[in-house]
């Protein structure tokens, strides 16, 4: 298996609404990442877990709670969201040291927040 | 912070033709960097990638070019079909020790059209 597997594939959420994001793979991986991009965006880095641990936060704010439960799980967890969050949500994973072959990508989640 | 750029957002070409898409990166620090491709709807896609201690690295119809005196990154993509067309984004990575795992940052990207 070779792929990072992201649900759902698309989101309308309120502003008051509580929803997650999910993320799997069994590449053996074990650097997790989110990403955040915007329309004709590149993708900007959110959060980075390295063997279950969350090593970097790029100060994002604490209406996104990531968790990752296991090595194959990594989850994002939305509340109070605001309309300038929809954008895609894109988790990736990678080996922990000597890359090879990058950092594996899923297809996003598209997020609306109304 | 520091950044990685690329000198052209859109690049329009001939199907069969060679097609050269450039990224700048100013973060000497970076020591692995990664071509991507994006396709409306789907996450970026790896294509090629290079270690800083090579200057070229190739693939299947792709070649990375890197030079790491002026900080130029190129993507070269031999006999360009319409199944090309995407964003092309670079990435550099800096690890957190050596080519590992770490922060990956995004140039702004380039739009490759091939027209039939």
């Amino acid at each position: 298996d070779t792929e990072v597997t992201q649900t759902p594939k698309h989101l309308v959420m309120g502003m008051t609404n509580k929803k997650s994001l999910k993320c799997e793979q069994h590449m053996g991986h074990r650097a997790m990442y989110w990403y955040k991009q915007k329309a004709k965006k590149p993708p900007e880095l959110m959060f980075v877990y390295s063997y279950e641990k969350l090593s970097i936060n790029e100060s994002v704010p604490s209406r996104f709670s990531p968790e990752c439960p296991n090595s194959s799980l990594l989850n994002l967890h939305l509340h109070a969201l605001q309309p300038e969050d929809s954008a895609l949500y894109l988790c990736a994973s990678s080996q922990v040291f000597s890359l090879t072959d990058g950092y594996t990508f899923g297809s996003g989640t598209r997020l609306t927040v109304v | 912070g520091e950044s990685v750029g690329l000198h052209l957002p859109t690049l329009s070409v001939q199907e069969g033709d060679n097609s050269i898409i450039n990224c700048a990166y100013s973060n000497s620090a970076s020591d692995y960097f990664i071509w991507y491709k994006q396709e409306s709807g789907k996450g970026p896609q790896f294509i090629i990638d290079i270690r800083s201690n090579m200057d070229k690295r190739q693939g299947q119809r792709v070649t990375v070019l890197l030079n790491k005196t002026v900080k130029h990154l190129s993507l070269q993509i031999a006999a360009t079909q319409p199944g090309d067309s995407a964003v092309y984004f670079c990435a550099e990575n800096i690890g957190a020790g050596g080519t590992s795992y770490g922060k990956l940052t995004f140039g702004q990207g380039t739009i490759l059209t091939v027209h039939p």
